[in-house]
């Protein structure tokens, strides 16, 4: 079985700009949730889909926003970008519920 | 509210000799526990993960944790260590109310170095 796709895996943007990110789930798998990766404030949950609904947030300001498809596959959305928003994104699919998520290789975003 | 200490930042050991990378935990709730690990440049993989079921759990490539609910523990460790376990480990809690995991926290994460 496949595992879980990011695309694309790096991407460079300037400040004010806007960017998507794109996660494929394991097929089968209904949850998708972010994270966000940097090296001061390490992993950090972003929100959580299921199901085409959000079903949890984490605590990121509202130019951070996400959607799911009806075949699971995910989309994250970064508004007017900041240089803080320089880290690496990854995504993670389960069956949703109770079940361990399994995480992509993510997306590494440089804002310059 | 939960949250997840990793009490080391950094753990050097020499290869063939035990590892031990400490965690311990707040949870208002039922937890589920997990270790990952990142290997440079990589995702995060699954090591293990306690869900409420025995308290000594097994893992891949040779990793066991013991959950500890009197000293909040979950401390992670393998016998002898290998080159190649030379990582990143992350403690992970998440809460089992709501029957939603879709809200991971993790551990700031513990870089393991093993020397030849």
């Amino acid at each position: 079985k496949a595992g879980v796709t990011q695309t694309p895996r790096y991407l460079i943007k300037t400040r004010g700009q806007q960017v998507t990110l794109s996660c494929s789930p394991i097929s089968g798998h209904r949850s998708v949730s972010w994270y966000q990766q940097t090296p001061g404030q390490g992993l950090q949950f972003l929100f959580e889909y299921f199901s085409e609904t959000q079903r949890n947030k984490g605590n990121f300001p509202g130019r951070f926003s996400g959607r799911q498809f009806s075949n699971s596959r995910s989309e994250m959305n970064v508004s007017t970008l900041e240089l803080g928003d320089s880290a690496l994104y990854l995504c993670a699919s389960s069956l949703g519920g109770l079940e361990t998520q399994y995480f992509g290789p993510g997306t590494r975003l440089l804002v310059l | 509210a939960q949250s997840v200490t990793q009490l080391d930042s950094h753990v050097s050991v020499s290869e063939g000799t035990p590892v031990l990378l400490r965690c311990n935990y707040s949870s208002s709730y039922s937890p589920s526990l997990f270790w990952y690990v990142q290997h440079p440049n990589k995702g995060l993989q699954l090591l293990l993960k306690y869900t409420s079921a025995a308290t000594l759990v097994k893992g891949i490539n040779g990793f066991e944790a013991e959950f500890k609910k009197s000293e909040t523990s979950f401390h992670l460790t393998k016998p002898s260590a290998h080159m190649s376990d030379a990582a990143e480990y992350f403690c992970v809690v998440t809460s089992n109310y709501g029957g939603s995991q879709g809200n991971l926290i993790f551990g700031k994460g513990t870089k393991l170095s093993v020397k030849p």
